[in-house]
């Protein structure tokens, strides 16, 4: 158990909608990391947090958004989905920050299916 | 440009056989830093190791051991005496510093290893 706790383990929905993943980071991380992993694309970054400040963008589409709250956890918002949303969705997290770079522990994930 | 190669897609083994996974890396920066994740058929990503820019030393733990070699920008990571439950995908991951300082990992594709009983 790497500390990171993700929610739903699955979620299924249709084309067109939209939904929220949630993320818990390991007690005292302040960094909170989102990534896709797709059959064709492979583990993608999409998004980094930092103590609440958006840190770095990857490969994330402008449907996509996400946030960090005060108390650490992160929300990740998909809308408009589409089949090709389909993916499992990763949440990690670590202490880094101002250069330290530490492990990332990553949550069990959660896996979207569009239909 | 970070990129992260992975050119063994899938690799079959028997059992108590060693087995090397193979990483080469691509990187613009002097300070980076090195991962190995294994992701078991249940999916979760579980953390290996993590090796810096400036430490060449090889990592042995166990059954596992780790060749990092600059020269060919090389990250290797071997297996000795294969067991089933090794049986997983794994990743090579790559991070290097950015503006803003985002520690964001760059994966390979992954080798999926099989070890058979």
């Amino acid at each position: 158990d790497s500390g990171v706790t993700q929610t739903p383990k699955h979620l299924i929905t249709a084309t067109g909608q939209r939904v929220t993943l949630r993320c818990s980071p390991r007690s005292g991380d302040l960094s909170v990391y989102w990534y896709q992993q797709s059959l064709d694309q492979g583990l993608q970054f999409l998004i980094q947090y930092y103590n609440g400040e958006e840190r770095a963008k990857g490969n994330i589409l402008e449907r996509f958004s996400a946030q960090q709250f005060p108390d650490l956890h992160s929300e990740l918002n998909l809308s408009s989905l589409e089949l090709g949303d389909s993916a499992l969705y990763f949440c990690a997290s670590s202490l880094a920050g101002a250069g330290y770079y530490n492990e990332q522990f990553f949550g069990p994930g959660t896996r979207l299916t569009v239909l | 440009a970070q990129k992260v190669t992975q050119a063994q897609t899938e690799i079959s083994v028997v059992e108590k056989e060693d087995v090397t996974l193979d990483c080469v890396y691509e990187t613009r920066d002097t300070t980076y830093y090195l991962f190995w994740y294994k992701q078991p058929p249940s999916g979760e990503l579980v953390f290996l190791i993590r090796r810096n820019s400036f430490d060449e030393q090889n990592e042995i733990s166990g059954r596992y051991s780790w060749n990092f070699q600059k020269s060919t920008s090389s990250f290797n990571f071997t297996i000795t005496a294969s067991q089933v439950v090794d049986s997983a995908v794994y990743f090579c991951a790559l991070s290097e510093p950015e503006k803003g300082g985002s520690e964001k990992l760059v994966f390979g594709k992954g080798t999926k290893l099989t070890v058979n009983p």
